[in-house]
């Protein structure tokens, strides 16, 4: 398995605001993933990061909105802009370790309210 | 049309006891890998076990194990000898090849009674 860390844990942030979302991974991984998970819903894909290469991003999902860094092979951010209390949510990374057939594992998570 | 379907939004099972928490999956891929994850409230997502669509075994974890019927498209999760700590969400997943991430169902929560 792989140690995945988020920060924030958790914010509260106004309206109009950004925050950025760290993930940090104790070994190197190709593949990482953001997911949002709104308040009684399930995950929903955000995009794909890819370390070299720009994220691919599901329909629904812009890069203006939720910019993504990929700087290297253990760490990614994801920004959410201009936000409102409609992105109050949980957002997750995950990682596909290549020694796992297809298993995927998740960070902790950063709760999200936006006010 | 849903990719993971579980019809079960809550459930409750006795401490000690065993429980299946259902998932159909709709998939035309022969070659496909199905998950099953545990949220608690503090929101991670903590894998459980996974199912390989031409594993012939079901799936085995310790007190989890997943029933895989594939000619109806099911991989039902039981939990063995329930424990107060099993209460979470519970979200089944499917990848599928040529996609990289998994389409989660929309989950079911389990209280574990005393």
């Amino acid at each position: 398995s792989a140690v995945i860390s988020q920060k924030p844990s958790r914010d509260i942030c106004q309206r109009g605001t950004s925050l950025t979302i760290q993930c940090q991974v104790d070994s190197q991984v190709t593949m990482m993933f953001w997911y949002r998970q709104q308040p009684g819903q399930s995950l929903t894909l955000i995009a794909t990061a890819n370390q070299g290469s720009e994220a691919t991003y599901e329909s629904g999902f812009v890069i203006d909105k939720f910019p993504i860094s990929r700087p290297n092979l253990t760490f990614s951010t994801l920004t959410v802009s201009n936000m409102s209390p409609e992105d109050s949510s949980i957002y997750l990374c995950s990682v596909e370790l290549g020694s796992s057939p297809y298993e995927q594992y998740f960070g902790p998570g950063t709760r999200l309210t936006v006010t | 049309a849903q990719k993971i379907t579980q019809t079960q939004p809550g459930m409750f099972v006795q401490e000690k006891e065993a429980v299946t928490l259902d998932c159909t999956y709709d998939t035309s891929d022969q070659s496909y890998g199905l998950f099953w994850y545990k949220q608690p409230s503090s929101g991670e997502m903590i894998f459980l076990i996974y199912q390989g669509s031409y594993d012939e075994q079901n799936a085995t974890e310790g007190r989890y194990s997943l029933n895989f019927q594939k000619a109806r498209k099911s991989a039902n999760l039981v939990i063995s000898a329930s424990q107060l700590g099993d209460s979470a969400m519970y979200f089944c997943a499917m990848r599928e090849p040529g996609a990289n991430n998994l389409f989660f169902g929309t989950g079911t929560r389990l209280t574990v009674i005393p």
